[in-house]
């Protein structure tokens, strides 16, 4: 089955730096890739996604590349703020379609601290 | 629309007990998803159903049950519960085709079991 390694598992930054989140799927038939925040307490939530025929996409200070050569995706945080502090999840499917059903596979999550 | 509801939020089991959790969607989602969240490892799929009546296991079934009688609920069943299945559990769904043109899962706002 598909496996999916996320790096680092914590990252701390100072408000307004840069953070980038890295991860390795093992699948080459994984075609979408989305990120989901997870705050203290909170259930996930979808922030951006990405499918395996686009290589960027961004939306306001969050981008995420993907290189499908090399299996691996990031997501990059521009000038972040405390309210970005939270767990990060990568995750990998194939898609909703024949027998994957849209499963996800997660990778362990990066904690994301943002120090004012 | 209250979108996915699970109880209880908290639970305390003692070994060998068993207990349902709930979990109850209002929004016609045809897929739905167990998920089980353990510090530093990410999201574990236990169960998933793709609709009323048909159920798959995951990656980490053992345990566990779930049925699927009507598209709304859900339910995921504990049998003789252990110390390694304190964690806490999240529900998800999502509509056949995808929400907004994504794979977007949404979440629960998770059930915290202990097993003592």
């Amino acid at each position: 089955g598909e496996n999916v390694e996320q790096h680092p598992s914590t990252l701390s930054v100072q408000e307004g730096d840069s953070a980038v989140i890295k991860c390795t799927y093992s699948d080459s038939a994984s075609n979408y890739f989305p990120w989901y925040k997870q705050e203290l307490g909170k259930r996930p939530q979808l922030i951006i996604d990405i499918r395996s025929n686009v290589g960027e996409k961004k939306d306001q200070r969050i981008a995420v590349t993907l290189n499908k050569t090399a299996k691996h995706f990031s997501l990059h945080i521009t000038e972040t703020q405390p309210e970005d502090s939270a767990v990060y999840f990568c995750a990998a499917s194939k898609g909703a379609g024949g027998t994957s059903y849209g499963k996800l596979t997660f990778g362990q999550g990066t904690i994301l601290t943002v120090h004012p | 629309n209250a979108g996915v509801t699970q109880t209880p939020k908290f639970r305390i089991l003692k070994i060998g007990q068993s207990m349902t959790l709930q979990c109850t969607q209002d929004m016609n989602h045809n897929y739905m998803y167990w998920y089980r969240q353990d510090p530093g490892m990410g999201l574990k799929l236990i169960y998933y159903s793709v609709g009323a009546g048909i159920t798959d296991k995951g990656e980490v079934p053992n345990g566990y049950n779930v049925s699927r009688s009507t598209t709304e609920d859900f339910p995921l069943r504990l049998e003789l519960a252990a110390p390694s299945q304190t964690s806490v559990y999240f529900c998800a769904s999502r509509p056949l085709g995808g929400a907004r043109g994504t794979g977007e899962l949404f979440f629960g706002e998770g059930s915290r079991l202990t097993v003592l």
